[in-house]
């Protein structure tokens, strides 16, 4: 069956340092990925897209990677801020598909 | 650019009754809208898509009508949720599709709340 996993534990992280986190997926295969923040009770918002032919995007702060033979896609902030804490969502579109699938989320605290 | 927004933010009503939820792309057409719901600390949950003009597509499982879907422009889908019930109890949340393609840009989401 088709999944999206995201880590379900929160990460804690000190402010300054990276955070780095993971979207893995089974039985898809995407044409691209999103990355979408969402802050409690507010709807998510996007941030970056990368495509099945990019290994890398960069945006500010913030970094994708796309290994469509690990099936996997990273998403790291750097020197991160306490304003960066959220949920961070990875959404996946397929080939030729309408939808967007999205994974569960991973609960980013930064701590001063 | 790409700004979704979501009438009422929140909304309390007795079971039975009907409540009307609106999301409007406010500066761009929206082809596609989609109208999500999420339980605390869970996914979004897609229950069905919405193109303009056209009837929305439900996602199995999720009951037409009870959640009446309406897109009757390019900038305005409205969700129905007819003889609410407890259960129905959630955050509701609507995107459209932006200029690109892939991108989907949310509204901020309703809470409803049903008594």
């Amino acid at each position: 069956s088709q999944k999206i996993e995201q880590n379900s534990e929160a990460l804690n992280i000190q402010e300054g340092k990276t955070a780095t986190l993971t979207c893995n997926y089974t039985n898809y295969s995407p044409a691209y990925l999103q990355w979408y923040r969402q802050d409690p009770g507010r709807g998510p918002v996007f941030l970056l897209l990368i495509r099945e032919n990019e290994k890398e995007k960069r945006k500010e702060r913030l970094k994708v990677t796309f290994d469509t033979t690990l099936k996997q896609s990273l998403f790291h902030i750097t020197a991160s801020q306490p304003a960066d804490s959220a949920t961070y969502l990875c959404a996946l579109g397929e080939t030729g598909g309408f939808k967007t699938i999205f994974g569960a989320g991973t609960r980013l605290f930064v701590k001063a | 650019g790409a700004v979704v927004s979501q009438h009422p933010s929140w909304v309390i009503c007795k079971s039975g009754t009907s409540v009307k939820i609106e999301c409007r792309s406010l500066d761009f057409q929206a082809t596609t809208m989609f109208w999500y719901r999420q339980f605390p600390k869970q996914s979004l949950m897609l229950m069905a898509t919405s193109n303009e003009g056209s009837k929305a597509t439900y996602e199995q499982g999720v009951e037409k009508d009870k959640f009446l879907i309406n897109h009757a422009s390019l900038t305005l889908s409205t969700l129905t949720v007819t003889s609410a019930h407890p259960e129905d109890s959630s955050f509701y949340i609507c995107s459209a599709r932006g200029p690109f393609k892939e991108t989907q840009y949310f509204g901020p989401g309703t809470r409803l709340l049903v008594l």
